[in-house]
């Protein structure tokens, strides 16, 4: 099983729809979650973290956790073309002077106006 | 805003011949990374780098790769002798904070990163 799992896309909604992005994932030494953004020959920037379960809202985005479940969830609001982008979902681990990112696959997403 | 830049955009190199990637983290930040992502696949770590010495690395990681802090601004991610897998964006990343910070330590920033392309 990988240790992240998320569906590649493409997802292709309309200007103004409500957007929903999702990963699961296996190893329960997952301390944060993240979701990052990434355009076309970029780098990953990074969208929301959180650290435990529940949902934490920044404007248009909001991020939820659900750990017994293993799954994360990020929902785009009123989704713009300019959201076109691919998203991707990181889990940290993280120890004294040891970090890594685990990224899924991350799902293309296409706005339309 | 501080960002992390990475030197060149794009590479292009012959298999066999050495190749040095270079990065300029944030400036107050204490973690050190390289991750790369092969075209049309996932982001995938390489190493970190904390106090002068690699903490972590992956299986890709191996004998052909090494990493290099020559001094207080630049990372340096080398790969001795290219392989055509070896093609690929490389990214590089940095991480603030106190080791007892945790807060902060979740806040990577990314390079633009640089293409290789081994021919």
């Amino acid at each position: 099983q990988k240790e992240v799992e998320q569906d590649p896309g493409p997802l292709s909604v309309p200007e103004g729809a409500i957007v929903s992005l999702n990963c699961t994932y296996s190893n329960s030494a997952f301390q944060y979650f993240m979701w990052y953004r990434q355009y076309s020959r970029k780098g990953p920037e990074l969208l929301m973290y959180t650290y435990s379960s529940g949902n934490k809202e920044d404007g248009r985005f909001t991020a939820q956790v659900d750990k017994s479940s293993k799954y994360i969830s990020l929902f785009i609001r009123d989704s713009q073309p300019s959201d076109s982008a691919t998203y991707l979902c990181a889990m940290l681990v993280w120890n004294t002077g040891f970090q890594k990112l685990v990224f899924g696959t991350g799902t293309r997403l296409l706005v339309s106006p | 805003e501080p960002e992390v830049t990475q030197t060149p955009s794009h590479q292009v190199t012959q298999m066999g011949q050495e190749v040095i990637l270079r990065c300029v983290p944030i400036s107050n930040h204490l973690y050190f990374y390289w991750y790369r992502q092969i075209l049309g696949q996932k982001v995938e770590f390489l190493v970190s780098f904390y106090n002068n010495e690699i903490s972590e690395k992956s299986e890709i990681f191996d004998d052909q790769f090494s990493v290099e802090r020559p001094d207080g601004s630049n990372f340096t991610l080398k790969i001795r002798s290219t392989k055509l897998e070896d093609s690929a964006m490389y990214f590089c990343a940095s991480s603030g904070g106190d080791v007892g910070y945790r807060e902060a330590n979740y806040g990577y920033t990314f390079g633009s990163g640089t293409r290789l392309t081994v021919v």
